[in-house]
């Protein structure tokens, strides 16, 4: 039972423009959600976070929008860079520090 | 401020055999959870640690065990190695204190087994 979706195996976008990041969850008891950027062999990079009491934070290019009643959240990149070209994680967590991990979207930003 | 380490990087093991892990956490960070990603099943939670006590367990066998120090680093220790064992071990390093949810996490310890 995968509890944290991210549907989007990969994603392009040229640099300057929008990048968008999808994420479902199906547990309405998740109340912290985590976005991480991944380089092969390197450990996540933490990015932004997001509690259930916000439906928005933001930090620099970085944006993550939370819809509770969708239970959706997304990542948006603004404007890309080619060294975001990375893979993304989204992960969820119910007020304790074990979160689940969505399965990653490669996203991949052309120069 | 330093992050999150963790030892060894690289680690060759055979069947049956035992593998201890090791992780600083972040300086004042007092919680350390450890994951397994494989490309099969993605980042799994296998258990967290705070003030030397298992807080959160995920679903793994009991051949997979750690241990919280008093300065908070944390070992993990995986008995009777399987081939399914193989795997990148990630350690997360956060304050614990349950206000804050951030989690940071080490390069990673690369765990083969033949």
């Amino acid at each position: 039972d995968q509890q944290v979706k991210q549907n989007s195996p990969s994603l392009s976008v040229q640099e300057g423009r929008i990048s968008i990041l999808n994420c479902d969850y199906t547990n309405s008891m998740f109340d912290y959600f985590l976005w991480y950027k991944k380089y092969p062999a390197e450990g996540p990079t933490f990015l932004i976070s997001i509690s259930s009491i916000k439906d928005k934070n933001e930090d620099g290019r970085f944006t993550v929008f939370l819809n509770k009643s969708a239970k959706h959240l997304s990542l948006h990149i603004v404007p890309s860079q080619p060294g975001d070209s990375a893979v993304y994680f989204c992960a969820a967590s119910k007020g304790t520090y074990k979160y689940i991990f969505g399965t990653g979207t490669r996203l991949k930003v052309l120069a | 401020k330093a992050g999150v380490t963790q030892t060894p990087r690289y680690l060759i093991k055979t069947r049956g055999q035992q593998v201890t892990l090791s992780c600083s956490p972040i300086s004042g960070h007092r919680s350390v959870s450890w994951y397994q990603q494989t490309p099969g099943q993605g980042l799994q939670f296998l258990f967290e640690y705070f003030s030397e006590t298992q807080r959160n367990k995920g679903n793994f066998p009991g051949r997979f065990s750690g241990r919280q120090f008093s300065n908070s680093r944390s070992e993990m220790n995986v008995s009777t190695l399987e081939l399914g064992d193989s795997a990148l071990y990630l350690c997360a390093s956060s304050l614990g204190d349950r206000k804050t949810y951030e989690q940071y996490f080490g390069p990673g310890t690369r765990l083969t087994v033949t």
